[in-house]
């Protein structure tokens, strides 16, 4: 049973600290996106690769935030430094993009998440 | 851009009866995909069911169904026999032509199934 996995599940860290977030997508997709969901502001996407390569990170505050695909295994999301405004559940998910441009059913899996809170 | 709009916040159902959880959408692309996914108490985003816009028939999976009615610019979701593990969030999304494979969700609607 193929499952989009993601490190740690759980994250409590002091604010100024860098924090940073796993995911393994599963095995052939090879789209991986980054969400963020919290009360206020609901799921939002951060940003999202395809073939490794990053298509769109509008969604990611520049500054602090930073998002990478070392291999097809593994995606990163780090913070730094980290504010309590950063608390959040973070999601990564992957998907088979054949088409693009909305075509096709393209389904994204999501892992598990991370919650994040800084202090 | 897309927009997605769930009006009930809360719902409540008996266990065993059905229950239609409402979802509308916005969009000027001519080909977009609708999902629903569950986030039941643990978490976890469970994806259910996608239709997509040319799809002919609503689309079934299992207990779930989608009640897609493209001029309303509608895309309920039909759960049919509540069973007590159905009680989540739920939340409605859909991905066009021109947001790339951008998902755009809904604020979603927290189901309550009763015994």
């Amino acid at each position: 049973d193929a499952r989009v996995t993601q490190t740690p599940r759980d994250k409590v860290t002091e604010m100024g600290q860098e924090v940073t977030m796993r995911c393994q997508p599963i095995l052939g997709h090879n789209t991986v996106f980054w969400y963020r969901q919290t009360m206020m502001q609901g799921l939002e996407l951060l940003a999202y690769f395809r073939n490794r390569a990053p298509l769109d990170d509008s969604g990611m505050p520049k500054d602090r935030f930073s998002a990478e695909m070392p291999d097809a295994t593994l995606a990163t999301l780090k913070i730094q430094p980290s504010e309590p405004r950063d608390s959040a559940v973070y999601f990564c998910a992957s998907g088979l993009v054949l088409f693009g441009q909305g075509r096709g059913q393209e389904t994204q899996y999501f892992g598990p998440g991370t919650r994040l809170l800084v202090l | 851009a897309q927009k997605i709009t769930q009006t009930q916040p809360g719902m409540f159902v008996q266990e065993k009866e059905a229950v239609t959880l409402d979802c509308t959408y916005d969009t000027s692309d001519q080909s977009y995909g609708l999902f629903w996914y569950k986030q039941p108490s643990s978490g976890e985003m469970i994806f259910l069911i996608y239709q997509g816009s040319y799809d002919e028939q609503n689309a079934t999976e299992g207990r779930y169904s989608l009640n897609f009615q493209k001029a309303r610019k509608s895309a309920n979701l039909v759960i049919s026999a509540s069973q007590l593990g159905d009680s989540a969030m739920y939340f409605c999304a859909m991905r066009g032509e021109t947001s790339g494979s951008r998902l755009t969700f809904g604020e979603g609607t927290q189901l309550t199934v009763n015994p």
